[in-house]
């Protein structure tokens, strides 16, 4: 079935370093992908997304593309800052249903 | 707009209770979505409506669990008996349905934080 798998956490880096954050999926069709981003004490809310092969998508200096032939959507930041520190949730839409797939989340925390 | 809200923020309750969550979507959506999230289970999807109509419970844990929603602007989830396993984060989420199906775009609350003792 269709399926997001995302690097465990937590992940810990210091102020202005290079963020990678993998995912893969599995899915038949052509999958919607995203990044949701929760801080805490709050609910998810969307950071980014992309609809279809090679597609960018970006939003606060983050990035992702989706990439079809090796069925990622890695998470990537120049120059991440400690308002960064949250979980990074990875997931997709089959556009076969309403539902939306999540992976098990990447907890950040940014060191000043 | 307010966004989706939820109450209460916090419940405590002792085994055996029942336990009521609401959930005010966003005017205008058409679809709401019931999730629960613990650190071993990650993010699960309960049940999720679309025109009030339950269209997937299929994520509902057993039958304590129950979901409503008489209007557009309001639903529960009730768990009758509370258990200490059902101790997790509930959250509510809308989304503006389109041609349909629901958009990509989920639109989540704060969350209610329930802890059975």
């Amino acid at each position: 079935g269709d399926s997001v798998t995302q690097m465990e956490g937590p992940v810990t880096l210091s102020e202005e370093a290079f963020l990678t954050i993998n995912c893969t999926y599995t899915a038949t069709g052509y999958p919607s992908l995203f990044w949701y981003v929760q801080y805490p004490g709050e609910g998810l809310q969307l950071l980014l997304k992309a609809t279809k092969a090679d597609d960018k998508g970006s939003n606060k200096g983050f990035e992702a593309t989706y990439r079809k032939e090796t069925t990622s959507f890695h998470l990537e930041k120049g120059s991440v800052q400690v308002s960064d520190s949250a979980v990074y949730f990875c997931a997709l839409n089959p556009n076969r249903d309403d539902k939306i797939i999540f992976g098990k989340g990447t907890r950040l925390h940014i060191l000043p | 707009d307010a966004g989706v809200i939820q109450s209460p923020r916090h419940e405590v309750t002792e085994m055996g209770q029942e336990v009521t969550l609401r959930c005010k979507p966003i005017s205008g959506h058409d679809y709401l979505f019931w999730y629960r999230q613990t650190m071993m289970r990650g993010l699960e999807l309960l049940i999720y409506f679309n025109n009030n109509v339950p269209i997937d419970d299929s994520g509902m844990p057993e039958d304590r669990f129950s979901a409503k929603m008489p209007n557009a602007s309001f639903s529960t989830l009730k768990i009758q008996p509370s258990e200490p396993r059902d101790s997790a984060v509930y959250f509510c989420a809308s989304s503006f349905g389109w041609t349909g199906k629901s958009t990509d775009t989920q639109y989540f609350g704060p969350g209610t934080r329930l802890t059975v003792l």
